[in-house]
């Protein structure tokens, strides 16, 4: 069955850097767009990027845009979110997620918890 | 980007039907035929329980429905059930903005 695994979530200082990974299993991953959404305590969902099967097709939410780098490697099946420069409104548990369909995400991990505070 | 709007409550008996609203704009809900609904229970991640407007991924029942008129989208859940106590979150495609969330709402069985 599809699996989902996101990793690296933690508590970091405001500027500071972390990368998050996301292992997949269960399907052809390289065929397919993967996307990044973070939720922070208590609040809505906030979609932030994602990237085509073949990682040339790379979109960003502005919130993110120039401080998080999304990638993926095919080869190991994996996801990956860097980000830098991160401020206090980041904190938020982060979900990757495939996307079998147009604009719409299924399933999702469990999700990692990212904590941004001095 | 400006998130789409839905009511933050909504509730229904077992065995009603509710629908939820998620208004958008031209640039997006209206736009493009790719409105889906999230469920998501306390501490869980979110589902996916409809997506392109009115389909169902596989496993959801057939109780779940979506709809789309103009710049509004809904969510209707028939025959009520406990277990459909979550909260729902629709999203759109939203042109250069990729993808954009509705707030949320939190569905009561009564």
């Amino acid at each position: 069955q599809v699996r989902l695994v996101e990793s690296g979530g933690g508590l970091v200082e405001p500027g500071g850097s972390l990368r998050l990974s996301c292992a997949a299993s269960g399907f052809t991953f390289r065929d397919l767009y993967m996307t990044w959404i973070r939720q922070a305590p208590g609040k809505g969902l906030e979609w932030v990027s994602k990237i085509s099967g073949s990682g040339n097709d790379i979109y960003y939410a502005d919130s993110v845009k120039g401080r998080f780098t999304i990638s993926r490697d095919n080869a190991k099946n994996s996801l990956y979110l860097q980000m830098n420069s991160l401020r206090v409104e980041d904190t938020a548990v982060y979900y990757c997620a495939r996307d079998p369909y147009h604009y719409a995400s299924d399933p999702w991990g469990p999700g990692t918890l990212v904590t941004v505070s001095a | 980007q400006t998130a789409l709007t839905q009511p933050p409550s909504a509730s229904g008996s077992p065995g009603q039907s509710v629908a939820i609203s998620c208004t958008g704009t031209s640039s997006d809900v209206g736009g493009y035929n790719y409105v889906s609904w999230y469920q998501q229970h306390p501490g869980q991640a979110p589902k996916l329980i409809i997506y392109e407007v009115n389909k169902r991924p596989s496993g959801v029942p057939d109780r779940f429905s979506g709809s789309k008129s103009g710049n509004t989208a809904s969510l209707t859940v028939s025959g009520l059930q406990a277990e459909d106590e979550a909260d729902y979150y629709c999203s759109s495609h939203g042109g250069i903005t990729n993808v954009v969330f509705g707030g949320g709402t939190k569905l009561t069985v009564l």
